[in-house]
């Protein structure tokens, strides 16, 4: 089955500053990643996703790229700000968001002031 | 606006006893919704599929017999833990899949003492 590897497990950077989270998938037929946005005692929200046969999207401070040759996959967050501060998880799954999707373990961003 | 809503949002409840919990789409007819499980500090595992009409899919290691799920309608969807255990205590997530994406509730945490 499909395992999805995340990095790094903690990010600690200044406001302002960009961030990046890389996913690593083994299912060459996995199609569909998701990133989520997980706050304290909430659900994850869905952030951005991007689907195989695009290499890169991107919506306003927050982009993601897709190398699927390697099999891996990154989410960039711009001029970050501290609200951007929480836990995020990548996912990968075979039929878009109709099928069961595997996550990363999350990696915990913090944004100092 | 929010897709997917669940109730309760926290519950407590004594060891043995079973507990019921909701998720509903809004607006929207989800003829597959998803229950996950996170522990604290963990990622979302999946537990089972629950489909309109049909028996659940449930994931290898998941008993079917403990945690019964009912989707009785196109909008709404069960979790019931059965003999609940302190080991069951966790945050249940249920997720519907709605034009292509994958939408989660907020979550219930679930305490059993």
């Amino acid at each position: 089955g499909e395992n999805v590897e995340q990095h790094p497990s903690t990010l600690s950077v200044q406001e302002g500053d960009s961030a990046v989270i890389k996913c690593t998938y083994s299912d060459s037929a996995s199609n569909y990643f998701p990133w989520y946005k997980q706050e304290l005692g909430k659900g994850p929200q869905l952030i951005i996703d991007i689907r195989s046969n695009v290499g890169e999207k991107k919506d306003q401070r927050i982009a993601v790229t897709l190398n699927k040759t390697a099999k891996h996959f990154s989410l960039h967050i711009t001029e970050t700000q501290p609200e951007d501060s929480a836990v995020y998880f990548c996912a990968a799954s075979r039929q878009g968001g109709s099928e069961k999707l595997v996550f990363g373990k999350g990696t915990k961003l913090t944004v100092n002031p | 606006g929010a897709v997917v809503s669940q109730h309760p949002s926290r519950v407590i409840c004594k060891s043995g006893t079973s507990v019921k919990i909701e998720c509903r789409s809004l607006d929207f007819q989800a003829t597959t919704m998803f229950w996950y499980r996170q522990f604290p500090k963990q990622s979302l595992m999946l537990m089972a599929t629950s489909n309109e009409g049909s028996k659940a899919t449930y994931e290898q290691g998941v008993e079917k017999d403990k945690f019964l799920i009912n989707h009785a309608s196109l909008t709404l969807s069960t979790l019931t833990v059965t003999s609940a255990h302190p080991e069951d205590s966790s945050f249940y997530i249920c997720s519907v899949s709605l034009g292509g994406e994958q939408y989660f509730g907020p979550g219930t945490r679930l305490t059993v003492t």
